[in-house]
């Protein structure tokens, strides 16, 4: 089946800094976005989604941009802090089941 | 969003026994689904608990191995049947809140000997 995936698999952030995730799907039927961060120990967390029929959301230090041309997904970080450090999830569904599917996950780590 | 909790937590087991984990949600919840996330991977969809009718399994994911029971529409169970090693996984519920988000629960952390 059509996947979704993450360029990277770490990332490592001065505190302070930006923080860009990259997310690749091949779905071309995805139609809503999600991503999660997973903090050490706990359930993934919901951060922000975007719909298919958007380009660009923003919430509190976040920013998802999503580029449907080139099928990529993005989550912004402003001003990295150490309580960012976790593993972010992208996922995706479409309309059709509901069924979320998620990317491999990247780990980001605040350096001090 | 939904406040979600699991019981237990965590749980150390042996093989060849079962083990039930509980997930309940403080709101009435249309859908909801139980994923598998192995040591440092990503999440993988076992089942849709359906209420008042059988579960809807992912391929590779058998009703034999992981028996779903969904009583009401707050309250679900996860078996994880005859454990060996290779089952050895975070266990998570989620619900699905709105017209397509999901929101999950803290996981069970289950190690199996």
């Amino acid at each position: 089946g059509e996947s979704v995936g993450l360029h990277l698999p770490t990332l490592s952030v001065q505190e302070g800094d930006n923080s860009i995730i990259n997310c690749a799907y091949s779905n071309s039927a995805s139609d809503y976005f999600i991503w999660y961060k997973q903090e050490s120990g706990k359930g993934p967390q919901f951060i922000i989604d975007i719909r298919s029929n958007m380009d660009k959301r923003q919430g509190q230090r976040v920013t998802v941009l999503l580029n449907k041309t080139v099928k990529h997904l993005s989550l912004q970080i402003a001003a990295t802090q150490p309580g960012d450090s976790a593993v972010y999830f992208c996922a995706e569904n479409s309309k059709r089941d509901y069924k979320l599917s998620f990317g491999a996950g990247t780990t980001v780590t605040v350096r001090a | 969003s939904a406040v979600i909790s699991q019981k237990p937590s965590r749980d150390i087991c042996q093989r060849g026994t079962s083990l039930t984990i509980q997930c309940q949600v403080d709101s009435q919840v249309t859908m909801m689904f139980w994923y598998r996330q192995q040591p440092g991977q990503s999440l993988t969809l076992i089942a849709t608990a359906n209420q008042g009718s059988e579960a809807t399994y992912e391929s590779g994911f058998v009703i034999d191995k992981f028996p779903i029971s969904r009583p009401n529409l707050t309250f679900s169970t996860l078996t994880v049947s005859n454990m060996s090693p290779e089952d050895s996984s975070i266990y998570l519920c989620s619900v699905r809140a709105g017209p397509e988000t999901q929101y999950f629960g803290p996981g069970t952390r289950l190690l199996v000997l």
